[in-house]
């Protein structure tokens, strides 16, 4: 059973707009979420994170929001950019094993 | 710079073949991961290491072994015992378990079966 889920595997947005991307976790307890972006061919590179005590964190153009009631997860960019487009993966820690669980992905097209 | 090398970038296995992968890093962290993504799926656990000498199992560790004897390096055996490796593999590290630091990854390495 997947614990931490990304049900949209694609996005496509104008640039200039602002781009959201969700992310949803079955286990309460998970007390820090990440956000990684992904070229093909590389492996994923830090973008922003969030304990589980806030539920907002921002950093420039990227903003992370946490429903801890709804257990979802949200990574706002705004102004989307053409150099934005990749695979952006969430992840969620398990505080029992320190365990990192990955979602399966959501593909951003920035559109020019 | 300080960051986590993974080696080789392509890697062929015959079968019945043990292959091994390589992942060094330089950043003074505890923690080591290797995970697996196949196509339209996210990262899947193999293994981790929170210190040297010691590691567990991820959730898809079988056809698998790795060894920590030193900090900074965390190979990965792919047995002849995976049926199925084929796959895209990727290395990270964190500083320590407790902490509330991102993972680092390396560029992976992709393996493929001849």
């Amino acid at each position: 059973d997947q614990q931490v889920k990304q049900n949209s595997p694609s996005l496509s947005v104008q640039e200039g707009r602002i781009s959201i991307l969700n992310c949803d976790y079955t286990n309460s307890m998970f007390d820090y979420f990440l956000w990684y972006k992904k070229y093909p061919a590389e492996g994923p590179t830090f973008l922003i994170s969030i304990s589980s005590i806030k539920d907002k964190n921002e950093d420039g153009r990227f903003t992370v929001f946490l429903n801890k009631s709804a257990k979802h997860l949200s990574l706002h960019i705004v102004p989307s950019q053409p150099g934005d487009s990749a695979v952006y993966f969430c992840a969620a820690r398990d505080p029992g094993t320190y365990k990192y669980i990955f979602g399966t992905g959501t593909r951003l097209k920035v559109l020019a | 710079d300080g960051g986590i090398t993974q080696s080789p970038k392509y890697l062929f296995r015959k079968e019945g073949q043990n292959v091994t992968l390589s992942c060094e890093q330089n950043l003074n962290h505890d923690a080591m991961y290797w995970y697996r993504q196949d196509p339209g799926q996210g990262l899947r656990l193999i293994y981790y290491s929170q210190i040297v000498n010691d590691f567990q199992k991820g959730d898809i560790a079988e056809g698998y072994s790795v060894s920590r004897e030193k900090k900074e390096s965390f190979p990965l055996t792919v047995t002849s015992a995976q049926k199925n490796p084929t796959a895209f593999y990727l290395c990270a590290s964190s500083k320590g378990r407790r902490d509330n630091q991102p993972q680092h990854f390396g560029d992976g390495t992709r393996l493929s079966i001849l």
